[in-house]
This record gives C-alpha cells, structure tokens and sequence, in this order.
C-alpha cells in the first residue's frame, strides 16, 4: 500500500519570496518515483517535477526544486522567487514499481496562495 | 509536445441524457487514463488503458463506459448519470504502466461536467 501526506490544506507566501510545501509518503516498494503537480483554478493539472528513489542528486526544474529525504520519507517541493502566476493547488504524487500498473496515489492537496 | 486536449470544456446534461467526452493526445504515449476529481480533492483513477485494452477498471458504475478506439483517442460515454457525478473528468496518458516508474502521467485541462 502507498500512502501520500500532505499537511499544509493552505499557504500563503509573499511574492517573490521562496516557498516550501511539504510532502511525506509511505510506502513497501524498494523502488518510486515521486511527483508534483499544479493544478490553477482553471483546472488543469500540470507536471512540474519528478524525483526517482534511487536518484542521487535533487531534481530540480526552473524555480522548482524537490528536497529529497529517503530517511524521513519526504518530498518537499521548494518554489522558488514565488510569483502570482504560482497561486494554484499542489499535488504531490508517487508510483511505486510494484503498484498496479497505472495506479498513482496523489496526497491531499495544499493550496498556494501568492500575494502581492 | 506535451498536450493532452479534452473536449468539450463545459458540459451540462440531465439524468436521461447520453453524451461521451473526448480525449485525445499524439505524444505516442501507449497508455491512457480516466480520472474524477471533485472540488478541492485529490483526482481518483477510474479507468486506464494500456495499447489500446482496458487494464484497470476501479469499480466505477456502468453508467460510465469507457472507450479506446486507437492509441490516440480516449472516449467516456456517459448514460443515466446521478448529479453527484458531476464533477471535473480529467484525461491522462504516459508512456504504457508498468514500464519504468518514471513515467510521468500528462493530463488534459479536463471537462466539467454537469449533472441536472
């Protein structure tokens, strides 16, 4: 079984400032990948980043960065320089290798919230 | 080019009514996914097809049948449905499950739908 925590239901961050939106999983497979994704109001739920179990180093993608923590078991995505174009909810989500084919388990969700 | 496009956008139908939602993507991804989300709540899977047979099928009600004519196109028929269907349907596709673990799932901007 997998399990995804998200405990933020809301943040809020200044503009321009950096943000850090927590995320914890469980799970018994040896090996996942770990993803986020941002969902606007308009609906659309868009990748942002991916993080493999074994991977050695941080993915990172643009003012996107994943704080990887095999030991505690968490995914902590970090936006960075926020803008008001960040304002949107965030999934986090994992895939292990020996989940059902297709099967992705997504966490709560936390809403962002960029002021200006 | 990472699009999924999803049509239509808006759909109102009452209860007697049958309508289909459409997906469809040519990113030559093999495998492709229905989901429902209700408002401010993770996505739930409900169907996925891999090559074009369906593969997992999460106990959803036959009122939603799903359809995968080629590797390209992802239909959702519609018939009979409750207004507690009314929800965000979102499409989705990846490179085919249970391949490597980072295959990342791309989603449509979805269509809301409306149950009278």
């Amino acid at each position: 079984a997998q399990k995804i925590t998200q405990t933020q239901p809301g943040m809020f961050v200044q503009e321009k400032e950096a943000v850090t939106l927590d995320c914890t999983y469980d799970t018994s497979d040896p090996s996942y990948g770990l993803f986020w994704y941002k969902q606007p109001s308009s609906g659309e739920m868009i990748f942002l980043i991916y993080q493999g179990s074994y991977d050695q180093q941080n993915a990172t993608e643009g003012r996107y960065s994943l704080n990887f923590q095999k030991a505690r078991k968490s995914a902590n995505l970090v936006i960075s320089a926020s803008q008001l174009g960040d304002s949107a909810m965030y999934f986090c989500a994992m895939r292990g290798h020996n989940t059902n084919a297709g099967k992705s388990t997504f966490g709560d969700g936390t809403t962002l919230t960029v002021k200006p | 080019d990472t699009e999924v496009t999803q049509t239509p956008k808006h759909l109102v139908m009452g209860m007697t009514n049958k309508k289909s939602l459409k997906c469809e993507q040519h990113m030559g991804h093999r495998a492709m996914y229905w989901y429902k989300q209700k408002a401010k709540k993770p996505p739930e899977l409900m169907f996925v097809y891999s090559y074009e047979k369906l593969s997992i099928n999460e106990s959803v009600p036959s009122r939603f049948s799903p359809e995968c004519p080629n590797s390209s196109l992802l239909n959702l028929h519609l018939h009979a449905l409750q207004p507690e269907d009314s929800a965000l349907y979102l499409c989705a596709s990846s490179l085919p499950p249970g391949g490597a673990m980072t295959d990342t799932q791309y989603f449509g901007p979805g269509t809301r739908l409306t149950v009278l």
